[in-house]
């Protein structure tokens, strides 16, 4: 069993604030990833790291920024959050790249 | 650059009824595929994967796929559905060449009537 957090499950916030998504792994994985999906549709990948000070953009554009300071922490802000924000962010963690990725519990994300 | 299909985007099966759900990639070798499952209001689940050697793989919940290079597809299958695998099932690719960044299908949403 995987052991990957995400924190807030839920969140409901106004437009503008700025706002930061947890994701922690106890794994000790240099892996890690977001995701965002939206209802009903695939995942998209938007950030990931293969290390500590190691972060990348993913396949779909996101106005997100990542940080990975710590290997087993890789939080997500958005510094101003609109309503097309709105979705469903995923967080995933692997050992190596080409191995499985365990996922996160996700964060509900809506911006009224 | 790989990609993934899933032609279903809803089954609708009875309980005790066999089921498969439909993968096909596109990628010039040979990739890495896996199974997830969601459940509503969760994260996914890794059902099984294959990388390499016996084309039929086993994996949790008595769900089983088979991996055919001639028809670039993986199919899950599970012989006998319970009401508790109605959920959300994704196919995904990872290939060497993309650094193994996985590629999700679009998704299959299993229903199950009693």
């Amino acid at each position: 069993e995987a052991d990957i957090y995400q924190t807030p499950r839920y969140l409901v916030i106004g437009t503008g604030k700025k706002i930061t998504l947890e994701c922690s792994q106890t794994m000790g994985h240099d892996k890690m990833y977001w995701y965002q999906q939206d209802p009903g549709m695939e995942l998209h990948l938007i950030h990931y790291s293969y290390g500590v000070n190691s972060t990348e953009k993913g396949d779909l554009s996101s106005e997100s920024t990542v940080s990975r300071i710590r290997t087993e922490h890789f939080p997500l802000t958005l510094e101003s959050a609109r309503p097309s924000h709105t979705s469903q962010y995923l967080c995933a963690s692997a050992l190596a790249a080409q191995e499985t990725q365990y996922f996160g519990p996700g964060t509900r994300l809506l911006v009224l | 650059a790989q990609s993934v299909t899933q032609p279903d985007i809803h089954i609708t099966v009875s309980e005790g009824a066999s089921l498969e759900l439909r993968c096909n990639y596109s990628y010039g070798a040979t990739p890495y595929l896996f199974w997830y499952v969601q459940s509503p209001g969760q994260g996914l689940q890794l059902l099984l994967k294959y990388f390499s050697g016996d084309t039929l793989v086993q994996g949790i919940k008595g769900f089983e796929a088979e991996f055919k290079r001639s028809q670039s597809s993986f199919n899950l299958r599970k012989p006998s559905v319970h009401w508790s695998d109605a959920a959300e099932y994704f196919c995904a690719v990872g290939a060497v060449d993309s650094s193994y960044k996985l590629i999700f299908g679009s998704g299959t949403r299993l229903l199950v009537r009693p």
